[in-house]
């Protein structure tokens, strides 16, 4: 079965500064790989997803996430970060082979963004 | 581009009593809608895959008496919590795959159950 692993449980960086998300995956057909933000109470929204193409994603609010299938990895970026990208975000796969919808999600990271 | 409507965003309920929380997809159709619940500063796990014209598939632990998920139309699929306790207070979030090209899901709001 696929699964998601985001080793960091909270990330912080100060406004201006570059950030990583980082995320790895296991699949045992071709990764579909999302990235999903959530704000308090809210569900979640999506960001970006990789399907197939270019190993470099470009998705919503000026974030990115590079795809490396030697490393089974997903990083999410963002060159400047801003105090409102503080939030929860999750990194999701899906297995591109499978019949089924399921899509498993990493545990999530809280990036703080300080001022 | 698709969206998901759930409610209550927010509901309060004495113990032993039930509570539904309702997802529409409204401008697709959703032949599966899965539901998941979260815990604090934790991520969603998977409770249930709910079905258009067939029973939910749970995943293992979840209790089928307890949550109770029916998909009554290609729109609509209700999640109900029976006989409440304290314990089953969380956030509960339902999805649907939204269509071919976007490959994810759709989320809802989520609901905020609290049971006192």
């Amino acid at each position: 079965a696929q699964s998601v692993a985001q080793p960091e449980d909270q990330v912080n960086v100060a406004e201006g500064n570059p950030l990583t998300v980082k995320c790895t995956y296991s699949v045992s057909g071709n990764p579909y790989l999302f990235w999903y933000v959530q704000y308090p109470n809210r569900g979640l929204q999506f960001l970006l997803k990789y399907i197939t193409g270019d190993n470099l994603v470009k998705g919503s609010y000026g974030f990115e996430a590079e795809f490396n299938k030697s490393q089974t990895s997903f990083h999410l970026k963002k060159p400047s970060a801003l105090v409102s990208d503080s939030a929860l975000y999750f990194c999701a796969v899906r297995d591109g082979a499978g019949n089924n919808n399921d899509m498993r999600f990493g545990a999530g990271t809280r990036l703080t963004v300080k001022p | 581009g698709a969206v998901v409507s759930q409610h209550p965003s927010r509901v309060i309920c004495k113990s032993g009593t039930s509570v539904k929380i309702e997802c529409r997809s409204l401008d697709f159709q959703a032949t599966t809608m899965f539901w998941y619940r979260q815990f604090p500063k934790k991520s969603l796990m998977l409770m249930a895959t709910s079905n258009e014209g067939s029973k939910a598939t749970y995943e293992q632990g979840v209790e089928k008496d307890k949550f109770l998920i029916n998909h009554a139309s290609l729109t609509l699929s209700t999640l109900t919590v029976t006989s409440a306790h304290p314990e089953d207070s969380s956030f509960y979030i339902c999805s649907a795959p939204s269509n071919r090209d976007y490959y994810g899901y759709t989320f809802g709001s989520g609901t905020r159950l609290t049971v006192v």
